[in-house]
């Protein structure tokens, strides 16, 4: 079946750098979105993306829908210790079902 | 305006008993969706409803689970006969309108999962 492609798996960062992850496919996908999930909660919305091309920013968070809609990166800026937790990136395929990446999991040295 | 609802939060269940889980959609939402969570993996699909309705269930294992979406009342899914494997995180997410699909600027909104545990 479809898969999305989330890398890197893990990431170790110190409080105050720049993180950035993306998510490849093979497939076309309609709508990219990017989720946070916290440990033992459901993933939360963070940046859905729209159209091919599209760059959207949420607060220091900044997502890009790749100009093919097979791929899209996460850019996190400053990040803070409340960063940590799961990042998955999940799209519509064209049949209308969500797809999830693995996940990158942060976490966030003070 | 309450989010999505799901219960319970927790479910210990042994090898061959049941297991229903509960969703409530957000208000005005209509469409649910069921997915699972392994340990260490993303969300996978296991099905779509609507009211009264099951419209995909291409995610569903073909024995033993379920799910319903009734006129009045939450969502049910319901696993037969649970085995070891069964033991997973299951989100529900619901919509207002289908999500997905070029244009489409809905998007599907996650509750706080259920999460089996079979002894």
């Amino acid at each position: 079946g479809q898969q999305l492609n989330q890398s890197p798996q893990s990431m170790f960062i110190q409080e105050g750098e720049d993180v950035s992850m993306n998510c490849t496919s093979s497939s076309i996908f309609n709508t990219w979105l990017w989720y946070k999930q916290d440990p033992g909660e459901g993933p939360v919305l963070l940046i859905a993306l729209y159209k091919a091309g599209e760059l959207t920013s949420n607060g220091r968070l900044t997502a890009q829908f790749g100009i093919t809609r097979k791929d899209s990166f996460l850019n996190i800026s400053a990040s803070i210790p409340s960063d940590v937790g799961i990042y998955f990136c999940a799209g519509f395929n064209q049949g209308g079902k969500l797809i999830f990446g693995q996940g990158t999991e942060l976490s966030v040295k003070p | 305006n309450a989010g999505v609802m799901q219960n319970p939060r927790h479910l210990v269940r042994r090898r061959g008993q049941e297991a229903r889980l509960r969703c409530s959609p957000m208000k005005g939402h209509s469409h649910v969706y069921w997915y699972r969570q392994l340990p260490e993996e993303g969300l996978k699909f296991m099905v779509y409803l609507q009211k009264e309705n099951i419209i995909d269930e291409s995610g569903m294992p073909k024995e033993r689970f379920s799910a319903e979406f009734p006129k009045e009342g939450p969502s049910i899914l319901r696993i037969q006969q649970v085995v070891r494997g069964d033991s997973a995180a299951y989100f529900c997410a619901s919509s207002p309108v289908p999500a997905g699909g070029i244009g489409n600027t809905d998007t599907q909104y996650f509750g706080p999962g259920t999460r089996l545990t079979v002894l």
